[in-house]
């Protein structure tokens, strides 16, 4: 059974950086695609960016100068990064595995941006 | 506002067939057979329910279905029932820039 674990800071001030960290237990870390995802209070799903095994990244372009993923096999272990966060970037953040067939989610992760 | 439109809500009484609709263009939703579909309950994480416009993962109910027409997507679920009102939202590949995109969501209210 797969299941992703994430963690990070829930509460952060405008202009600092988020960070946070999925870890995935059971199946294979190789051969996927791994995925964040967000959704702010009340609205729909974004897409922020994905990252191959190997290290290939693609991300959306609206957060493409702010958002780094990265990916630690080693660990089955992989991270973003946010910088410059505004009020905007409040939102559930989720860690998936898959890009087309995206089959398994994190417990999801409310980061606040407050000041 | 999102790249995708899906109406806000629909509803339905048990047993009865809802469709929930998702249009983008041609640069999305028109030009690639990658449209995934995920249902959402409140306060918990999505679950994908079709993916490549019309495949269900291994444990969905053949009463999930997905299709496609020109920039418009579908999501059919036939024989409602009270565990199926959730959010649903759609989602296509929208090319090697843009890459992935979602619709606003829709309200299924079961009646």
């Amino acid at each position: 059974q797969v299941q992703l674990q994430q963690w990070g800071a829930g509460l952060l001030r405008p202009s600092e950086t988020l960070s946070l960290t999925c870890a995935v237990y059971g199946g294979s870390f190789t051969g996927y695609f791994w995925t964040w995802i967000r959704q702010p209070p009340g609205k729909g799903l974004e897409w922020i960016g994905e990252i191959w095994h190997g290290g290939r990244t693609n991300s959306n372009p609206s957060l493409k100068s702010r958002v780094t993923i990265s990916v630690d096999p080693s660990k089955k272990q992989f991270s973003m990064t946010l910088t410059s966060v505004t009020a905007a970037d409040t939102a559930v953040y989720y860690c998936v595995r898959g890009q087309f067939l995206r089959e398994y989610w994190g417990q999801g992760n409310l980061v606040t941006v407050s000041s | 506002q999102s790249a995708l439109t899906q109406p806000r809500s629909v509803s339905g009484s048990p047993g009865q067939s809802v469709t929930i609709s998702c249009t983008g263009t041609s640069s999305d939703v028109g030009g690639y057979d990658y449209v995934s579909w995920y249902q959402q309950h409140p306060g918990k994480a999505p679950k994908v329910l079709i993916y490549d416009v019309n495949k269900r993962p291994s444990g969905v109910p053949d009463r999930f279905s997905g299709s496609k027409s020109g920039n418009t997507a579908s999501l059919t679920i036939s024989g409602l029932q009270a565990e199926d009102e959730a959010d649903y939202h759609c989602c296509s590949y929208a090319g090697s820039y843009t890459h992935w995109v979602f619709g606003g969501g829709t309200k299924l209210t079961v009646l």
